[in-house]
């Protein structure tokens, strides 16, 4: 059973559409995160995100914006993108309590053209 | 705010050789936790190792283990006896518990893209 999951794998886009990668886990976490991966590999935390706090890094548009429609789930939505959001999105989600065990998703590649 | 510094891009290894990967970390917080993760070149994140502040041991998972030195601050990650599959960027993160559970999330080093050659 995979613990993270994502979809899409890889999505291509135009400038300026409106796009959404999904996240879920089924590991009964209560902590989900959104990262990002640039073209030179550096990962960046975007979003965390527990059913009573959401904790927005203050370098992320607003454009970008997390939607949690459960517990399992955290949806990234992306509006008007640009070609410097092409890069790779990370999801991962952990225990409120257990902070140690951080599983991520696969990750999903978004290029935009 | 935390720092991550990683200061080798790149290294070469023979291998079956011992490997030694440096991080250094930058907080004035006494509760942090540190990570290690293996991300190959298919992508995927795959966690290796993991060391609380108030951890009095070295962490070690099978032939993975931390050298944490917390007065210089700094938490390699040593790999006994190299593998070919081993080649692949590693990544030290640290994350900071809120005291009422939860955390903002990892702060990443911008990595060390290791190979390993045979």
């Amino acid at each position: 059973d995979t613990a993270v999951s994502q979809t899409p794998k890889y999505l291509v886009t135009q400038m300026g559409n409106d796009k959404s990668i999904k996240c879920e886990q089924n590991l009964g976490h209560d902590t989900m995160y959104w990262y990002k991966q640039d073209s030179k590999k550096f990962l960046k935390i975007m979003f965390s995100y527990n059913n009573k706090e959401l904790i927005i890094n203050e370098t992320v548009p607003n454009r970008f914006s997390p939607k949690s429609p459960d517990k399992a789930h955290l949806n990234l939505h992306i509006n008007s993108l640009e070609l410097g959001d092409s890069a790779v999105y990370f999801c991962a989600s952990s225990q409120l309590t257990r902070v140690d065990e951080q599983y991520f998703g696969p990750g999903t590649r978004l290029t935009v053209t | 705010a935390q720092k991550i510094t990683q200061t080798q891009p790149g290294m070469f290894v023979q291998e079956k050789e011992a490997v030694t990967l440096d991080c250094t970390y930058d907080t004035s917080d006494q509760s942090y936790g540190l990570f290690w993760y293996k991300q190959p070149s298919s992508g995927e994140m795959i966690f290796l190792i993991y060391q609380g502040s108030y951890d009095e041991q070295n962490a070690t998972e099978g032939r993975y283990s931390l050298n944490f030195q917390k007065a210089r601050k700094s938490a390699n990650l040593v790999i006994s006896a190299s593998q070919l599959g081993d080649s692949a960027m590693y990544f030290c993160a640290m994350i900071m518990p809120h005291s009422g559970g939860g955390a903002d999330g990892l702060t990443f080093g911008k990595g060390t893209h290791l190979i390993i050659q045979p």
